[in-house]
């Protein structure tokens, strides 16, 4: 069973530029969530995806904008990139039950952005 | 004052000794999470728990939802051991994850 799923591993823009992200969740999970993480720091919450939708929004700027796809797959797209925005991005996938969303979340190896 | 500050940020340990992580929140949380990062950065969940204790292997974590608080307890720790481990908690009412800015522990052979 393969585990969440992102790509690319790495990659490097330029300044202006647009960049996609991919997600592909854990089998059997439908909620997708995007986190940024800073060079040592912790990861900080995006958004998140359930039934397609954007549930909850992070203090990101519009620029970050995501999808959900009808197999749970997500992209998380960030426009006008700045140097800033160098890290490394993390999904998270995990299962509603019940209602309930604070079931365990399982993380994906991460993309590391450069933007130079 | 960040929602989740764990304790110590570093901590470098010999090979066999019993490692303590401190995790405090200061908000009201309906499951709180144990998460190891490695170089490289891909993240593993090691416990999810709102009460009580769990234990896999070497691992131990506990919560006292009264004080606000949790730890993980690594036995006798092995230089394999060595990696960043995160607190993260699920704020009641939202969806997403808080984390704790990390603990990056370090065990010498």
């Amino acid at each position: 069973d393969a585990g969440v799923t992102q790509s690319p591993t790495h990659l490097i823009k330029t300044r202006g530029q647009q960049v996609t992200l991919r997600c592909s969740p854990k089998s059997g999970h439908d909620t997708v969530s995007w986190y940024q993480q800073a060079l040592g720091q912790g990861p900080q919450f995006i958004f998140q995806y359930y039934e397609e939708e954007e549930r909850q929004r992070g203090n990101f700027p519009d620029r970050f904008s995501g999808h959900q796809f009808p197999n749970y797959s997500s992209e998380l797209n960030v426009n006008a990139l700045l140097l800033g925005d160098s890290a490394l991005y993390l999904c998270a996938s995990s299962l509603v039950l019940a209602g309930a969303m604070n079931t365990e979340a399982f993380f994906g190896q991460g993309t590391r952005l450069t933007v130079v | 004052k960040n929602e989740v500050e764990q304790s110590p940020q570093n901590l470098t340990a010999q090979e066999g000794e019993f490692i303590t992580i401190n995790c405090s929140y200061s908000v009201g949380i309906s499951a709180l999470h144990w998460l190891q990062q490695h170089p490289g950065g891909g993240i593993v969940s090691l416990f999810m728990l709102s009460s009580g204790k769990k234990k896999h292997g070497r691992l131990i974590a506990t919560i006292n939802i009264q004080e606000k608080h949790s730890s993980l307890h690594i036995t006798a720790s092995h230089p394999r051991d060595s990696a960043v481990y995160i607190c993260a908690v699920n704020l009641q009412g939202a969806q997403k994850l808080v984390f704790g800015q990390g603990t990056r522990l370090t065990i010498n052979p």
